[in-house]
C-alpha cells in the first residue's frame, strides 16, 4: 500500500516560471489537501477537496491553482513562481471516522522547492 | 479564532530521560486531536488520537492526555531514546474536514 505519493521530491525553479507538483493515494480518501511548511512555521493550508470535482481555498492559495478530477490524484499548480514560494509542500488525505469526526491525516513525503 | 499552541518550542535532553511537550488549543467545533510526529524531511505520521471523552491514550512508549475543561493537551515520552528526535506537532480537527496545526516542538535527544 503506497498510501500518498508526491512528485517531484526536490525541484528549483527560476522566477516566474511554473511548474505542478503531482499528488496521488490509493486510500479512497474522499479528502485531500495541499500543504506549504516554511521553517518554525506551522503548516497552512494552500488548498482542499472533499472529492472528485470539488475544490476549494485555503489559507494561503494566492500563486496557486488545484484540480481534482479523479479521487486518487490532487495535483497543485504553481503559475509565475515567486521567492516567496520557496518552502516544502505537503500533500494529505483523509477520511470521516464518523459523521463528526475526522479520521488521520495522511502525509506524502513532501516536495522542496526553491524560487531563484 | 482557530488557534493551537505549542511549548515549548525546542527541548534537549538526554537518552532515558523522559519529556513533556504540551499543547494549548483554541478550536470550535472540536473534533478530536491528534499528535504527530515529523522526523526531518519526512511528512508527518500520526502517534495518537484524541477525542472529547478520552482522557489518557498510550502508544508505546508515548502517552497523551486531553483536559477537554481546559483545552490542553500534553504528550509525555517515557525512556526517550535517540530515534525520538523529531519535531512533535499537536492536530485538532475542526468539524469533519479541517485541521489546525501547532508549529511544533523540536526535540533533540542526545546520547
Amino acid at each position: 500500500n503506497a498510501g500518498v505519493t508526491q512528485t517531484p521530491k526536490f525541484r528549483i525553479l527560476k522566477i516566474g516560471q511554473s511548474m505542478t507538483l503531482q499528488c496521488t493515494q490509493d486510500m479512497n480518501h474522499n479528502y485531500m489537501y495541499w500543504y506549504r511548511q516554511d521553517p518554525g512555521m506551522g503548516l497552512k493550508l494552500i488548498y482542499y477537496s472533499v472529492g472528485a470535482g470539488i475544490t476549494d481555498k485555503g489559507e494561503v492559495p494566492n500563486g496557486y491553482n488545484v484540480s481534482r478530477s479523479t479521487t486518487e490524484d490532487f495535483p497543485l499548480r504553481l503559475e509565475l513562481a515567486a521567492p516567496s514560494q520557496t518552502s516544502v509542500y505537503f500533500c494529505a488525505s483523509s477520511y470521516l471516522l464518523s459523521p463528526a469526526n475526522t479520521g488521520e491525516l495522511f502525509f506524502g513525503e513532501g516536495s522542496r522547492l526553491t524560487v531563484l | 479564532k482557530n488557534q493551537v499552541e505549542q511549548s515549548p518550542q525546542s527541548l534537549i535532553i538526554l537518552e532515558g530521560k523522559n519529556c513533556t511537550l504540551q499543547c494549548n488549543y483554541t478550536v470550535s467545533p472540536f473534533s478530536n486531536l491528534r499528535w504527530y510526529k515529523q522526523d526531518t524531511g519526512r511528512g508527518p505520521v500520526s502517534l495518537t488520537i484524541m477525542t472529547f471523552s478520552e482522557n489518557t491514550k498510550s502508544n508505546g512508549r508515548y502517552t497523551a492526555t486531553l483536559d477537554a475543561d481546559t483545552k490542553q493537551s500534553s504528550l509525555h515520552i517515557t525512556a526517550s531514546q535517540l530515534s525520538d528526535s523529531a519535531s512533535y506537532i499537536c492536530v485538532v480537527s475542526v468539524g469533519t474536514y479541517k485541521y489546525i496545526f501547532g508549529t511544533g516542538t523540536r526535540l533533540k535527544v542526545l546520547a
